[in-house]
């Protein structure tokens, strides 16, 4: 059982479009964390999230952190190509902080 | 500067064999932390070891062990092999264990058990 469950696993849209993709757990967690990970290479750190209900943005990307710090959200704005890649968020929990909880991924494909 | 740099980048074995794989650091990085990645899933945690110390473990046998070396560099040692043990291994390294420190992943090495 994920600890963290990534929806959805697997999106295929249009270049333009916007999307949506979403962290859920049952627990709560001190920190939450976005990566992209690209085939043949380690996940890249996109942003940190620490403070319940705040709100991140990176150019067309848009992360957010729920108010009871046990789910996350990213949205992309306007999808490239470029975008495409594994979207995998990942946690620290209080009572662990040196374990970092890793999400299923969610692999995002933007057609030109 | 280098990134973090893992060896080999691929390596096949056979079942009950042994492996050993390795990481070096960001110079001026002193906590490694290792990851295994199956194939359509995200990374679960294995190690971490700051200052040559282990700091976390996840849920793993003790076939699965880890050390870091003086120059804070480190190698994963799985023993006794198994086929669910093809995986993408990966390495991060960080300034230190503190929650803020960011986590620099390298590319992996890609372990097929045969």
């Amino acid at each position: 059982t994920q600890l963290l469950e990534q929806s959805p696993q697997f999106l295929s849209i249009q270049e333009g479009e916007n999307l949506t993709v979403y962290c859920n757990s049952s627990s709560v967690f001190s920190s939450l964390q976005w990566y992209r990970q690209e085939p043949g290479e380690g996940p890249v750190l996109l942003v940190t999230v620490v403070t319940g209900g705040e709100v991140k943005k990176l150019k067309r990307l848009t992360f957010q952190f729920g108010d009871a710090r046990k789910d996350s959200s990213l949205h992309i704005t306007a999808a490239q190509p470029g975008d495409t890649g594994l979207y995998l968020c990942a946690g620290k929990r209080y009572s662990s902080a040196s374990k970092i909880i890793f999400g299923s991924g969610t692999r995002l494909s933007i057609r030109p | 500067d280098a990134g973090v740099t893992q060896s080999p980048t691929h390596l096949i074995k056979t079942r009950g064999q042994q492996v050993t794989l390795r990481c070096s650091p960001i110079s001026g990085h002193k906590s490694v932390s290792w990851y295994q990645q199956v194939l359509g899933q995200g990374p679960q945690f294995i190690f971490q070891y700051y200052e040559k110390e282990e700091r976390g473990r996840g849920n793993f046998p003790d076939r699965f062990s880890a050390r870091q070396f003086p120059n804070y560099s480190s190698e994963l040692n799985v023993n006794a092999l198994l086929l669910g043990d093809s995986a993408l291994y990966l390495c991060a390294s960080s300034l230190g264990t503190d929650g803020g420190n960011e986590q620099f992943f390298g590319p992996g090495t890609r372990l097929t058990v045969l």
